[in-house]
Order: C-alpha cells, then structure tokens, then sequence
C-alpha cells in the first residue's frame, strides 16, 4: 500500500523548535518529489514547502522561508521539516503530500504552538 | 503568488442533486489544477488532476473541466459520502496555492 505516515507534531513554546518526520512506504520514494502542506484549525490550506526528488531544488512559503528546514533521507524513505521560531500562527496540522499533483497524503501531524 | 478563488464558499444540496464548483486563478496556469476533498478529521484526497483527469479509485460521478483561469468540479449525483469540503489548487507554479475551499452540507 502506498503510504505517508508523519510523526513528531506536539505542543511546543513560542520561540521553540520541532522537527517533523515523513515515513513513505509502498513506492519508490526517491522516484518523487514530496510536499509539506499545513492547516490551520478550522481553517484551509496552505503550501509551505517542496522538495525535488535528488533534495537538489527546494522551495519555501514566505511565511516560513527563514525558519522552516526541509530535508530528505532517500536512504531511509524519509522527508523531514526542521522548525524553528515557532509563533502561535505555526499552529497546525501538518501534511506531507507527494509529487507535482499531491496525490498521496499522510494523515497529518498537530503542532500546537502555547505557552 | 498565483491567487485562487473558490465559489461558493458552501452550499446545501440533497442526495442526488448535481453539484458545481467553480474556481478562479488570478491568471493563466493551462490545465495545472487540481480538485481535492477533505472529509471532517481526515486528510485531503486527490480527486482530480490536469483540471480534468480522474484520479485512480474516484468515482465517475466526479469530473472536472476548464483550462487557463476558469475551472469547475461537477458532482453528477451527490451521495452521502459526498459531503466534504472541496479545495482546488494550482500546480503551474511556486509556491502552491489553494482556493479557499467550499463546504458541501446536507439539505
């Protein structure tokens, strides 16, 4: 079955860090380019990051480029998103979607951002 | 960024009723959309990809059409499970960018 299981969301406090994991199974991880995609309790989507297949071209959202890290491990059939500096408004569940047309979506991880 | 307006924002319809959604982009971006649905708690679907290609597994009662600014997501006959909110989203460039989505409630 082809998969994307995130992991490592929690509650953090402003200013601090986190680093989410992206498991992928079931297909040829390195063969695709992974996105993370976040929402915001009650709100829509939003596209924070991309990743290319070789980790060679990245991209980011102006409301996280700066603070936001993402990385891969072809290895290991992992993405990951370093976050740092966190506010109340990176409060979020937190998606990893698959390739140009995001048509594999992990199950979302929750970032809560409180004091 | 490329700007993407849904419309409605939701609408009530019966089993059985034929469903339409719109969505907008600021500006020209071909056939690069997709249609996704978002069950309440669950992560979103690819429903439809390229404005009008049919992702594997999702009903024929879903379909979509369009190119350059103008698009739309067309239920044939609205089933129960059907009931969701709906998002289109660009793939002509970065950063991605999503309509605001609308919400499909039960009449």
């Amino acid at each position: 079955e082809v998969q994307l299981v995130e992991s490592g969301g929690g509650l953090v406090q402003p200013g601090g860090s986190l680093r989410l994991s992206c498991a992928a199974s079931g297909f040829s991880f390195i063969d695709f380019s992974i996105n993370w995609v976040r929402q915001a309790p009650g709100k829509g989507l939003e596209w924070i990051s991309y990743i290319s297949m070789s980790g060679g071209t990245i991209y980011y959202a102006d409301s996280v480029k700066g603070r936001f890290t993402i990385s891969r491990d072809n290895a290991k059939n992992s993405l990951y998103l370093q976050m740092s500096s966190l506010t109340a408004e990176d409060t979020a569940v937190y998606y990893c979607a698959r390739a140009v047309a995001f048509d594999v979506w992990g199950q979302g991880t929750m970032v809560t951002v409180s004091s | 960024a490329v700007q993407m307006t849904q419309s409605p924002s939701s609408l009530s319809a019966s089993v059985g009723d034929r469903v339409t959604i719109t969505c907008r982009a600021s500006q020209d971006i071909r056939t690069d959309l997709g249609w996704y649905q978002q069950r309440p708690g669950k992560a979103p679907k690819l429903l439809i990809f390229a404005a009008s290609n049919l992702h594997g597994g999702v009903p024929s009662r879903f379909s979509g059409s369009g190119s350059g600014s103008d698009f739309t997501l067309t239920i044939s006959s609205l089933q129960p499970e059907d009931f969701a909110t709906y998002y289109c989203g660009q793939a002509y460039n970065y950063p991605r960018t999503f309509g605001q989505g609308t919400k499909v409630e039960i009449k």
